[in-house]
Formats: C-alpha cells, sequence, structure tokens
C-alpha cells in the first residue's frame, strides 16, 4: 500500500510569511496526526484528526497555526504568519484505529528565515 | 508531565548485539513502541508491545520491557550496517503518542 504521503519535502520562507503544508494519509485511515520536531528535541504531537473532525488539538502551540481536513481525506496545517521558531520537521501520522501502530510520512522540513 | 528518555548515542560493532535502553514516566501508556528512522525517511515503526507483556520477540529484534522501573529495552542481534539509524522509543494511550529523542545508532566496522 502507499505510505503517508507529505508536500513539500522542504520549505523556505520569511518571517511573517504564509506556508502551507499538506499530508495525505494512507487510504482508509481515518486518523491523522500532526506532530512537530524542533531541533534536537522530542517530535511533539500537534494534533489529532478522526476523518475530518479534530479529535484533540492539544498540542496546537498558538493561533497562528490551522490544521483542516477536507473530506476526511488530506489534511492541511497552515502557519500564517510563521516565525524563526516554528523551524523545524513537521511529520504526518495516519493509523486505521487506536489499537494500531502509527504510519508516518517523511516530514516537511520547514525553515523560517 | 509525560516523558520518554533514551541515551543519544549508541555505537556498536557489527555482528555484536545493539541494546537500546528507555524510560518513561506515564504508567498509564498502553503501547510502547520502538520507530527507526533512517536518513531522509519517516519514523517507521519497527515493532511496538502491550503495558501488559514482558517480552516480544521478532526475528533480531527483542523488546523487554520492565513495567515496575518503566523501562524499556530493544535487543538487535547480529548488527548490521543496514540497522545504522535514529530509534525512537515511544509510548502510547488513547490518541497520544510521546516520543523520545530517539538514540542514534553507530555500526563499528
Amino acid at each position: 500500500e502507499a505510505g503517508v504521503t507529505q508536500f513539500p519535502s522542504h520549505s523556505v520562507i520569511e518571517k511573517g510569511q504564509t506556508v502551507t503544508l499538506r499530508c495525505d494519509p494512507i487510504s482508509g485511515h481515518d486518523n491523522l496526526y500532526w506532530y512537530r520536531r524542533v531541533m534536537g528535541k522530542e517530535i511533539k504531537f500537534l494534533l489529532h484528526f478522526v476523518k475530518e473532525s479534530k479529535q484533540d488539538e492539544s498540542g496546537m502551540p498558538n493561533n497562528r497555526f490551522l490544521a483542516e481536513r477536507t473530506g476526511g481525506t488530506y489534511s492541511t496545517l497552515k502557519v500564517q504568519p510563521a516565525e524563526l521558531e516554528d523551524s523545524g520537521v513537521y511529520f504526518c501520522a495516519s493509523s486505521p484505529d487506536r489499537n494500531y501502530g502509527y504510519t508516518f510520512g517523511s516530514g516537511t522540513r520547514l525553515t523560517v528565515v | 508531565g509525560e516523558d520518554v528518555e533514551q541515551s543519544l548515542f549508541l555505537s556498536v560493532r557489527e555482528g555484536d548485539s545493539s541494546v537500546i535502553n528507555c524510560t518513561y514516566t506515564d504508567s498509564s501508556s498502553t503501547y510502547l513502541y520502538w520507530y527507526k528512522q533512517e536518513p531522509g525517511a519517516g519514523l517507521q515503526l519497527l515493532t511496538y508491545i502491550f503495558s501488559n507483556m514482558d517480552m516480544k520477540q521478532d526475528q533480531r529484534l527483542t523488546v523487554l520491557l520492565n513495567k515496575k522501573d518503566k523501562h524499556l529495552s530493544l535487543r538487535i542481534a547480529d548488527t548490521q550496517t543496514g540497522d545504522s539509524a535514529i530509534y525512537f522509543c515511544a509510548g502510547g494511550g488513547d490518541d497520544k503518542i510521546i516520543f523520545g529523542k530517539g538514540t542514534r545508532l553507530h555500526i563499528l566496522p
């Protein structure tokens, strides 16, 4: 089966600009997660979708981050306006249900300059 | 808060066994995972163990869980150059997963 796909793989933007990250989960996986790894630190949880609904968004750092999951398929994570501390690798993962492990995408490396 | 800790580096000679250790604080974790990350790749799920188990073996991989000490280990037998990667320990329950920082496994010739 195709894995979790994330676009773009790399993005370099200037502080104050807007960036939108996309995640395509494995087909049929209702659960979709966003994580972020800041250099040298743990991969932190951001939020969790079940189909198109936000199940848990307690990890979203602030209101500059907006996640959507149109029709319960792919998801986007928009950062507006971007700040320097937003730099890091954003991982997406999906799973069919809570009793199964997560499949992660390769991540989007975001650099805010 | 919830925390998962593991050493950052491990060097092992090719053919020897590698043992990567991890400690966690959240006793409510239902599952404990080991992920492998190779350069340029995502986090690949290697294996996982239910919190009510104390051992799981899968080919060259052996996972040991000490619930009392909240200690998890991953043993890789006959370590190969292809095992060179970062290994993440993680604990999960409900809908969250907490990762450690990752242990970089370096294979010596």
